[in-house]
């Protein structure tokens, strides 16, 4: 299996802020990676799909970038409904997720 | 619009075996693949396995070989998804998720609501 790992795990931001996340995968997805946000007691939904492109429908203030193995997921301007936990997810070689990052209130 | 409708919530005992549902509309059932992953309390996802909605080739992820059996039901757009010998590390949230195409890259563009099953004697 592929290893995603996330960081940080967790995180404290105020509305406004700058919001970063990484995704390092343990060798070359080539691309095949998503990013989901998943909220308490609903289902996960797309917000990047390869590594960069934004899903129709998601706010333009959500992007993704990638560097070699590792990927990047930014929120500019964090808005109050962007509290939720973010993960990647890689599709090269089966499906594997990354440990989650909690974007909590801070 | 596609949807993916679950069954409900599950209450097992150790050594039993459950059986999940997963009804498709708005969308040509025969075209996709439809994940099954689940969500352990304070955990990350985790793949149990999939299942080919045209040709109902099924595969589940090695941890859970031997134990899970994955099927569908053309006639009912609905896959199934049973896990048999429960122990309590399986307690967890089971979605099934469709994987369309983004671009040219595989997504998890639709899920369900989510099924809690939990297992305790």
């Amino acid at each position: 299996d592929i290893q995603l790992t996330q960081s940080p795990s967790s995180l404290s931001a105020v509305v406004g802020d700058r919001v970063t996340i990484t995704c390092r995968a343990g060798q070359t997805v080539r691309g095949y990676l998503n990013w989901y946000q998943h909220k308490p007691g609903k289902a996960p939904s797309l917000l990047i799909y390869g590594a960069s492109q934004l899903y129709r429908g998601v706010p333009s203030r959500f992007s993704g970038s990638e560097s070699g193995t590792v990927f990047t997921l930014t929120i500019t301007a964090l808005q109050p409904e962007d509290f939720a936990t973010y993960y990647c997810q890689q599709g090269l070689s089966d499906v594997t997720f990354g440990g989650g990052t909690k974007v909590e209130v801070k | 619009q596609v949807y993916l409708v679950q069954s409900g919530a599950e209450v097992k005992k150790p050594g039993a075996s459950v059986k999940l549902s997963c009804k498709a509309s708005g969308y040509p059932f025969t075209s996709y693949v439809i994940q099954w992953v689940r969500q352990a309390p304070g955990e990350t996802f985790e793949t149990v396995g999939w299942i080919n909605g045209d040709s109902g080739n099924a595969n589940s992820a090695q941890k859970f070989r031997g134990r899970v059996t994955i099927t569908r039901d053309t006639s009912a757009s609905t896959m199934y998804m049973e896990l048999s010998s429960l122990r309590s590390e399986d307690t967890a949230v089971y979605y099934c998720a469709r994987i369309g195409v983004c671009g040219s890259y595989p997504c998890l563009d639709y899920w369900g609501q989510g099924t809690l099953v939990t297992v305790s004697s």
